[in-house]
């Protein structure tokens, strides 16, 4: 079946630190991947995207590339800020309007200032 | 600006009453909605997928009759938490897709059983 594994949290980073947040997926057919933010007691906001391999998704400083190959859509920035301080969930969908989501388990990252 | 409208945002009910949650699509007809819980500092777990003018599909677990979800339009959908607990307590999300693949969701609806 289709899934997506995540880097468990939470972490905790300074100011302006490089990211990592590692994600693997596992899918039949060929899925699109997501990145998604939720900001304290808020919806999820769609961070970024890539819908075929080696596509590079960015936003906000924030870039992940799909590596079919390793099966991996890992999350990067390389000076994050306070402000990023949220929780990063990796998702899949196929492409169907009908097709659900399927989201890895959050990490959750705290930025020091 | 929003594509997903969802409301209320906080609904506070005493036990053994319900509580509707309304999810409605702002810039475009869909046919297929999701209704997501979240339980504190976990991820989303998918409880039904919602489609206009049938029955909604639950997932594994869910219990339909304690979830009641109805799309009667291509604009609105709502779930309705019936007789309520305190273990119903929870965040509640709705999203949809577009022609696509890409999600667009709620601003979510936490609810607590008192």
């Amino acid at each position: 079946g289709n899934s997506v594994t995540q880097m468990e949290g939470p972490v905790t980073l300074s100011e302006e630190a490089f990211l990592t947040i590692n994600c693997t997926y596992t899918a039949t057919g060929y899925p699109s991947l997501f990145w998604y933010v939720q900001y304290p007691g808020e919806g999820l906001q769609l961070l970024l995207k890539a819908t075929k391999a080696d596509d590079k998704g960015s936003n906000k400083g924030f870039e992940a590339t799909y590596r079919k190959e390793t099966t991996s859509f890992h999350l990067e920035k390389g000076s994050v800020q306070v402000s990023d301080s949220a929780v990063y969930f990796c998702a899949l969908t196929l492409y169907s309007s009908a097709s659900k989501i399927i989201f890895g388990s959050g990490t959750r990252l705290s930025i020091r200032p | 600006g929003a594509v997903v409208s969802q409301h209320p945002s906080r609904v506070i009910c005493k036990s053994g009453t319900s509580v509707k949650i309304e999810c409605r699509s702002l810039d475009f007809q869909a046919t297929t909605m999701f209704w997501y819980r979240q339980f504190p500092k976990q991820s989303l777990m998918l409880m039904a997928t919602s489609n206009e003018g049938s029955k909604a599909t639950y997932e594994q677990g869910v219990e339909k009759d304690k979830f009641l979800i109805n799309h009667a339009s291509l604009t609105l959908s709502t779930l309705t938490v019936t007789s309520a607990h305190p273990e119903d307590s929870s965040f509640y999300i709705c999203s949809e897709k577009g022609a696509g693949t890409e999600a667009f969701f709620g601003q979510g609806t936490r609810l607590t059983v008192v």
